[in-house]
């Protein structure tokens, strides 16, 4: 099966600017995940989605980070206005119930804010 | 407060010595444990995981891991460190019943000639 698809891999954009990611989990995964890993640091929770409706937001920075997941498929995280600090990969993740709990990380986007 | 706990943030040792990472979790229940190494630049990959039954569990790469239930924790081990092992090292838990998934902060392994 494919594995959980993420673009652009890389992302080098200006403090003040704006920058989208997006995640297409594996086919049937109703559940999916944002994290973000800052260099040096462990993946920490942004946002989990069960199919479209989000179930725990609680660590992400809403002044500036939202994200979506319209149709329960795939979803898109946008940072407005993008910080230094933001600097970091954006790792996305799914998992299923009937996956055998094993969750699915993607390769990430690596994201550079200069 | 429920969390996974990585103690040593750096380990260094020599190639052929033997090796433990500790993780210790504090959650209500057994949770799910996963232990998961990222070389530099590259994504995560999963070297085990425990969800019940057998409390030493084998995975990828030669390494394995205990489950101490007494003692919260599952350590990651390894008879023999290669050079290649060198890496980042994170120990991961998910609620047993639930969805989440939490990572720790990661140990850093430096290997030795």
């Amino acid at each position: 099966e494919a594995g959980v698809a993420q673009s652009p891999r890389y992302k080098i954009i200006e403090k003040r600017q704006s920058v989208a990611f997006w995640c297409n989990p594996i086919s049937g995964h109703a559940t999916l995940y944002w994290y973000q890993q800052i260099l040096g640091q462990g993946p920490k929770l942004l946002i989990q989605f069960q199919n479209n409706g989000v179930v725990d937001d609680s660590q992400l920075p809403k002044d500036r980070f939202s994200a979506e997941r319209l149709k329960g498929v795939d979803s898109t995280l946008k940072i407005q206005p993008a910080k230094l600090e933001d600097s970091a990969v954006y790792l996305c993740a799914s998992s299923s119930r009937t996956s055998g709990r094993t969750w699915y990380f993607g390769p990430g986007t690596r994201l550079t804010v200069l | 407060a429920q969390s996974v706990t990585q103690p040593d943030i750096h380990i260094t040792v020599s190639e052929g010595a033997s090796l433990e990472l500790r993780c210790n979790y504090s959650y209500g229940a057994t949770p799910y444990l996963f232990w998961y190494v990222q070389s530099p630049g590259q994504g995560l990959q999963l070297l085990l995981k425990y969800f019940s039954g057998d409390t030493l569990v084998q995975g990828i790469k030669g390494f394995e891991a205990e489950f101490k239930r007494s003692q919260s924790s599952f350590n990651l081990r390894k008879p023999s460190v290669h050079w290649s092992d060198a890496a980042e090292y994170f120990c991961a838990v998910a609620p047993a019943g639930g969805n989440q998934f939490y990572f720790g902060t990661g140990t850093s392994l430096t290997v030795i000639p």
